[in-house]
């Protein structure tokens, strides 16, 4: 079974504020990886790390940023919250060699 | 043209019907392949995986792979109203030393009818 966290769960939270999604692994998987996935529609991917001190944008233009200072740890940070970053967020991790991924539960983020 | 494409669906399949779903890639030398299924409003999680052309059984699922044509397949046999999720394709493009990225497809929702 993966041992990947998320926290929080949810969160609904005023336009204008920071917030930072937290994500955590046991597995010591080298890539992490973070989607943003609307009901219904398909996952984008926003960013991704190697390992640590390696992070990439992803597909998909993002206004948040990440950090990876450690091999389990890769929050993702929005400095100013806006209605348009309502949506789910999910972290998932792989192996460097085999990239089977494994998810986390993800945090539904509401801004209003 | 995107890099992996599904038909979206849904598509219906009464109970007990073998599910089809395919999913077609375009990068010639892509690599892996995988199929995640993914529950409305909970979070992907792996089915299986196939590397090399032919047939992978696990239970009641089978992945098809078919290099030459650029396609990837899941069967689902004896389908049951619990396989009602939408399937999500995902395939690793070639690359080197782990620096490749998986790509996902859009998702085929599939709905089993009792």
């Amino acid at each position: 079974e993966a041992d990947i966290y998320q926290t929080p769960r949810y969160l609904v939270i005023g336009t204008g504020k920071k917030i930072t999604l937290e994500c955590s692994q046991t597995m010591g998987h080298d890539k992490m990886y973070w989607y943003q996935q609307d009901p219904g529609m398909e996952l984008h991917l926003i960013h991704y790390s190697y390992g640590v001190n390696s992070t990439e944008k992803g597909d998909l233009s993002s206004e948040s940023t990440v950090s990876r200072i450690r091999t389990e740890h890769f929050p993702l940070t929005l400095e100013s919250a806006r209605p348009s970053h309502t949506s789910q967020y999910l972290c998932a991790s792989s192996e460097a060699a085999v990239d089977t991924q494994y998810f986390g539960p993800g945090t539904r983020l509401t801004v209003l | 043209q995107k890099e992996v494409e599904q038909n979206s669906g849904p598509l219906s399949v009464p109970e007990g019907a073998i599910a089809s779903l395919n999913c077609t890639y375009s990068d010639r030398g892509s690599q892996s392949f995988f199929w995640y299924r993914q529950y409305s409003g909970k979070s992907p999680e792996l089915i299986m995986f196939i590397y090399s052309n032919g047939d992978k059984e696990d239970g009641r699922f089978t992945a098809q792979l078919n290099k030459a044509s650029q396609y990837v397949s899941l069967l689902i046999r004896d389908s049951q109203p619990s396989d009602s999720a939408t399937y999500l394709c995902a395939v690793n493009p070639p690359g080197s030393g782990g620096y490749q990225k998986v790509t996902f497809g859009i998702g085929t929702k599939l709905q089993v009818i009792p």
